[in-house]
């Protein structure tokens, strides 16, 4: 079974902040994604990564970067933590068929972190 | 730009009745396409995934259909029970990623 963990559910931040999300995955896949999803908006894609040390911005990466140091860990963090970044965080993974960032197969999701920022 | 569009957005069925889910997308090249169920406060379950040369896929009780040409996708749950009560989200991926739809949100009642 593939397993995604991400290291909090929740987390309480205060405006200012630096916040570090992290996920990591156990079955040796190549994409890793860092979504966010708000209530009527659906889930928005921050960055993702299609191999170690790369990374792509997604829709919604301002406010936001990303580190991905070793294949199985995809880090999110937030330089300067506001109160519109409040919002349920999603990382997922999945295989890539091929060279480049196409991630033909299944996308596997963590559980989830609610971050609230005050 | 792909939008992904679920209707309708809440739904209420008695147990033991079959339903279907809409997805509709406005670009047809496609991927593959994405079903998945999320509980409350929890992450992403994947149910299915169609690949774009596909017409359906089958699980258990549930069956996803793809029509490329028409930008559309059912999810037929069969003789519901209350434990299916979720919200149910498809997704179409892309060049390099996948858009979502806003969910539609499914209560079965006992």
């Amino acid at each position: 079974d593939v397993k995604v963990t991400q290291s909090s559910r929740y987390l309480v931040k205060r405006t200012g902040e630096k916040v570090f999300l992290e996920c990591v995955q156990d079955m040796d896949h190549e994409n890793m994604f860092w979504y966010r999803q708000d209530p009527g908006l659906g889930l928005r894609l921050i960055y993702f990564s299609y191999d170690v040390k790369m990374k792509e911005k997604g829709d919604i990466p301002e406010g936001y970067s990303v580190s991905r140091e070793k294949k199985e860990r995809f880090s999110l963090i937030l330089e300067s933590a506001s109160t519109n970044q409040t919002s349920m965080y999603l990382c997922a993974s999945s295989l890539n068929s091929g060279a480049g960032p196409s991630p033909t197969y299944e996308q596997y999701f963590g559980p989830g972190t609610r971050l609230t920022v005050t | 730009k792909q939008e992904v569009t679920q209707i309708p957005a809440a739904l209420s069925v008695p147990e033991g009745e079959n339903l279907v889910l809409n997805c509709s997308f406005t670009d047809s090249a496609i991927y593959n396409l994405q079903w998945f169920r999320q509980d409350p406060g929890k992450g992403l379950t994947s149910l299915l995934l169609i690949q774009s040369s596909q017409r359906e896929q089958t699980s258990g009780r549930l069956n996803a259909s793809l029509d490329k040409s028409s930008g559309r996708s059912t999810l037929y749950i069969a003789a519901s029970q209350p434990g299916d009560s979720a919200t149910y989200l498809c997704a179409v991926k892309g060049t390099y990623k996948y858009i979502f739809g806003t969910g539609t949100r499914l209560k079965v009642l006992a």
